[in-house]
């Protein structure tokens, strides 16, 4: 019963750094969602995908890129990371008129 | 634009006292509406979800929410909160009346005094 596995589960970057969030849904979810939480903020939207091979831009996009190569996967890319990034992430998948379900979170810091 | 607020943003109650969160919303038609719950370090785990029919709805946990369309809340409640319910709570609407992108609230910190 996996559901949405995020990985990893914590990480440090140094500022400039790169790295890549991966998400793997076992649903056969059509949508998923990169989520950014921050305190006194709730989460709020970075990209989104309606299906395999397509992205869109949430609320706040910049500083990130996604992709959607498979459909039970979304990978959210950070090309040259910044203090102003360090928050946890959160993915999320889910079907048309059915909720979102939630990783349990990837805490990033960057220093 | 849609948008979600949640007023409270910190509650204090007391182990077996009632509860009530607040959510108001802004959307032009009968939106969808979602209660989340986090638990600390741990993802969202939904409570409840309203999409049609009856206005109250009954989630996990024992709580319910009322969807009332003239003043444009979704608020949360419990009868009795036991300590286990300490954890933050949000609020959610699908946006542009569906549920495939979803905006939230900036949560409220339910805390329980025994």
């Amino acid at each position: 019963n996996a559901g949405v596995t995020q990985t990893p589960k914590f990480r440090v970057l140094k500022t400039g750094q790169s790295m890549t969030l991966l998400c793997a849904q076992d649903m056969n979810h059509e949508y998923m969602y990169w989520y950014r939480q921050d305190p006194g903020m709730g989460l709020r939207l970075i990209h989104y995908s309606v299906g395999e091979g397509t992205t869109a831009k949430g609320e706040v996009p910049d500083g990130y890129n996604v992709s959607r190569l498979k459909k039970q996967n979304f990978l959210l890319g950070l090309e040259s990371a910044a203090p102003s990034q360090t928050s946890v992430y959160f993915c999320a998948s889910s079907s048309e008129y059915t909720e979102a379900f939630f990783g349990q979170g990837t805490r990033l810091t960057v220093v | 634009a849609q948008s979600v607020t949640q007023p409270d943003i910190h509650i204090t109650v007391s182990e077996g006292a009632s509860l009530e969160l607040r959510c108001n919303y802004s959307y032009g038609a009968t939106p969808y509406l979602f209660w989340y719950v986090q638990s600390p370090g741990q993802g969202l785990q939904l409570l409840l979800k309203y999409f049609s029919g009856d206005t109250l709805v009954q989630g996990i946990k024992g709580f319910e929410a009322e969807f009332k369309r003239s003043q444009s809340s979704f608020n949360l409640r419990k009868p009795s909160v036991h300590w286990s319910d300490a954890a933050e709570y949000f609020c959610a609407v699908g946006a542009n009346g569906a549920t495939n992108k979803l905006i939230f609230g900036t949560g409220t910190l339910l805390a329980v005094q025994p």
